[in-house]
């Protein structure tokens, strides 16, 4: 157990609506990274929290947001929501910014419909 | 863009035996990872390489890290079944604030 917390594990939606991915880091990390993973795309970088700041961004969609709130914990926004965002949603967490070892949650599984 | 590129994309190996997995990205980064992931669960972090030279070892697992050349190298040795798994390596983030991770490395180790 890394001691991320994901929640929910699985979820099924249909095209065009919206879910939210919340995220638990570890106890004491400030910094929380989202990620996807999908057989087309591979794995892939979307954002990066830090003290609840916006630290990095990669390729995230504008139908996408993030926010880290002041108790630390996270949430991923998926709106409007296509068949091709189905895939597998990574939130990680570490104590400092990155050069600190990632701990990885158990992942959110997202299914569009 | 940059790019991360792994080599070889599968592996399948002999217990006992060495063998390295290479991973090369396109663009200046001083910043490299590597991850397991074993099938149908989370990845785990095995290294971070924050500087050119930078070796790590854990277990029979080795990482290094050229920054010049661009290239770092996962190497095993003496394999076992239980390092069989995905292994990716990571890059960045760069001055773009762009983080990649190269396609995995599919490993089987055979008894």
């Amino acid at each position: 157990d890394s001691g991320v917390t994901q929640t929910p594990k699985h979820l099924i939606t249909a095209t065009g609506q919206r879910v939210t991915l919340r995220c638990s880091p570890r106890s004491g990390d400030l910094s929380v990274y989202w990620y996807q993973q999908s057989l087309d795309q591979g794995l892939q970088f979307l954002i990066q929290y830090y003290n609840g700041e916006e630290r990095a961004k990669g390729n995230i969609l504008e139908r996408f947001s993030a926010q880290q709130f002041p108790d630390l914990h996270s949430e991923l926004n998926l709106s409007s929501l296509e068949l091709g965002d189905s895939a597998l949603y990574f939130c990680a967490s570490s104590v400092g910014d990155w050069g600190n070892t990632i701990y990885f949650g158990e992942g959110s599984w997202l299914t569009v419909v | 863009e940059l790019k991360v590129e792994q080599n070889p994309l599968f592996l399948s190996m002999q217990e006992g035996k060495n063998y390295t997995i290479y991973c090369n990205y396109s663009t200046t980064s001083d910043r490299l990872y590597w991850y397991r992931q074993d099938p149908g669960k989370s990845l785990e972090s095995l290294f971070v390489l924050l500087s050119n030279g930078a070796v790590k070892q854990e277990g029979r697992l080795m990482a290094s890290l050229d920054t010049k050349a661009r290239l770092s190298t996962l190497h095993i040795t003496a394999a076992v079944h239980d390092l069989s798994a995905t292994y990716f390596c990571a890059v960045g983030p760069n001055t773009g604030n762009q983080f990649y991770f190269g396609t995995g490395t599919s490993l089987t180790v055979i008894p």
